[in-house]
């Protein structure tokens, strides 16, 4: 299965700075997903990044706030802009393995980062 | 839109002993992929097991099996024998079969925790 390194895995940030995450694949991959997980929470997807097009985001989520790059298929950037204490979460990303048939995929995810806004 | 229930905020369980988590979802979809994922300290998410609804038979890797009754909607995961290194957080998921979306919903979470 793929191997997703997410950098940084935690940074502590001024209220409204950004920050941008990073996660690198180690073999191409035609989706990524950002999720979010606050404090004792589960995770909540962000958006759904496909290289070449924009990202869609999910209900709640948008892209002024969240901005998300993919430039190829291996690489994505997701920007935490403007950030606020209710930002502090972490942020994971994951993408879709395996190949072709019903059995043989699941979903790999990076390490996380932890965000924490003061 | 599908959900995904845990009632068990939290479990323990004495070493080498049985536990049982509990999920249940609801959809109104025939196909769909049911995962449960363990979350330690670490953060890193990793795959326990996974099972597809047109399966009958319940998915088993080494120690962990669950229960699928898909009728009832629900997707419990066992784990025989725990051990230390199972105390993490465990998550359920659903994940729609075909479509365009691919992504997965989650459960809140069972927090185990493994007694020596």
């Amino acid at each position: 299965s793929a191997v997703i390194s997410q950098k940084p895995s935690r940074d502590i940030c001024q209220r409204g700075t950004s920050l941008t995450i990073q996660c690198q694949v180690d073999s191409q991959v035609t989706m990524m997903f950002w999720y979010r997980q606050q404090p004792g929470q589960s995770l909540t997807l962000i958006a759904t990044a496909n290289q070449g097009s924009e990202a869609t985001y999910e209900s709640g989520f948008v892209i002024d706030k969240f901005p998300i790059s993919r430039p190829n298929l291996t690489f994505s950037t997701l920007t935490v802009s403007n950030m606020s204490p209710e930002d502090s979460s972490i942020y994971l990303c994951s993408v879709r393995t395996g190949g072709a048939g019903r059995g043989n995929y699941g979903y790999t995810f990076g390490s996380g980062t932890r965000l924490t806004v003061v | 839109a599908q959900t995904v229930t845990q009632s068990q905020p939290e479990m323990s369980v004495q070493e080498a002993e049985t536990v049982t988590l509990s999920c249940t979802y609801d959809t109104s979809e025939s196909d769909y992929y049911l995962f449960w994922y363990k979350q330690p300290p670490s953060r890193q998410m990793i795959l326990v097991i996974r099972q597809e609804a047109y399966k009958q038979q319940n998915a088993t890797e080494n120690r962990f099996s669950v229960n699928f009754q898909k009728a009832a909607k629900s997707f419990s995961l066992k784990i025989s024998d725990s051990q230390l290194g199972d105390a993490a957080m465990y998550f359920c998921a659903y994940r729609s079969y075909g479509g365009a979306t691919n992504k997965l919903i989650f459960g809140t979470g069972t927090l185990l925790a493994v007694q020596p």
